[in-house]
């Protein structure tokens, strides 16, 4: 059974238009949200959310999390086809009784951005 | 720097061959991980290590075997694999263990099993 469930799967827009990725989780002992983007090799970090209702920023990508209804957006604006990628969500946990974490993965969102 | 290394790139072996793969990190972590990846799938935990101990092994078959010589550096030695292994096997690293620290991935390593 999924517990982090990204949407969509599959995404496909020109370039210049803005997209949101999504993704929900269910979750125990949850810690914090992360997203990755995914080329041809390893997940390279963008973003990590702790808390509801702050937004993240990094030029053109931005995220924010709701702890309530648990879930996260990820927005991409004025795409370029640079930002082609397949991207993870992932939510880290706590394993109960100790203090280690482990990561949830999403199955990911392919993001095409045509010229 | 943000960097975790991984060696060899690419790795292609028999089903009854011993190799082994290395991940390095400088950052001063204390927990390390190691991923497979097959295609078109997300990453999947195989192990954590944290202050040097294994600390997580998700069920990994014993023809995968994990080692954390200190604390920069992580091996993972491969016996008698299966074709099914082919895989990219991902290493990544994060500050603490806590879950809230922002895991770091190398680049992996492709393997291919024949």
């Amino acid at each position: 059974e999924d517990k982090v469930v990204q949407s969509p799967l599959s995404l496909v827009v020109h370039e210049g238009d803005t997209v949101t990725l999504n993704c929900s989780y269910e979750v125990t002992n949850f810690r914090s949200l992360l997203w990755y983007k995914q080329e041809k090799k390893a997940p390279t970090f963008l973003f990590m959310l702790t808390s509801s209702g702050i937004e993240k920023k990094s030029g053109r990508l931005s995220s924010i999390l709701d702890k309530k209804e648990l879930f996260s957006i990820l927005n991409i604006t004025a795409t370029q086809t640079g930002d082609s990628a397949v991207y993870l969500c992932a939510v880290a946990t706590a394993d109960r009784g100790s203090t280690l974490g482990r990561l949830y993965f999403g199955r990911g969102t392919q993001l095409t951005v045509w010229p | 720097d943000t960097e975790v290394t991984q060696t060899p790139k690419h790795l292609v072996m028999g089903m009854t061959n011993k190799k082994s793969l290395k991940c390095e990190q400088h950052m001063g972590h204390r927990a390390m991980y190691w991923y497979k990846q097959k295609a078109k799938k997300p990453p999947e935990l195989m192990f954590v290590y944290s202050y040097e101990k294994l600390s997580i092994n998700e069920s990994v078959p014993s023809r995968f075997s994990p080692e954390c010589p200190n604390s920069s550096l992580l091996n993972l030695h491969l016996h008698a694999l299966q074709p099914e292994d082919s895989a990219l096997y991902l290493c990544a690293s994060s500050q603490g263990w806590g879950g809230g620290d922002t895991q770091y991935f190398g680049p992996g390593t492709r393997l291919t099993v024949l």
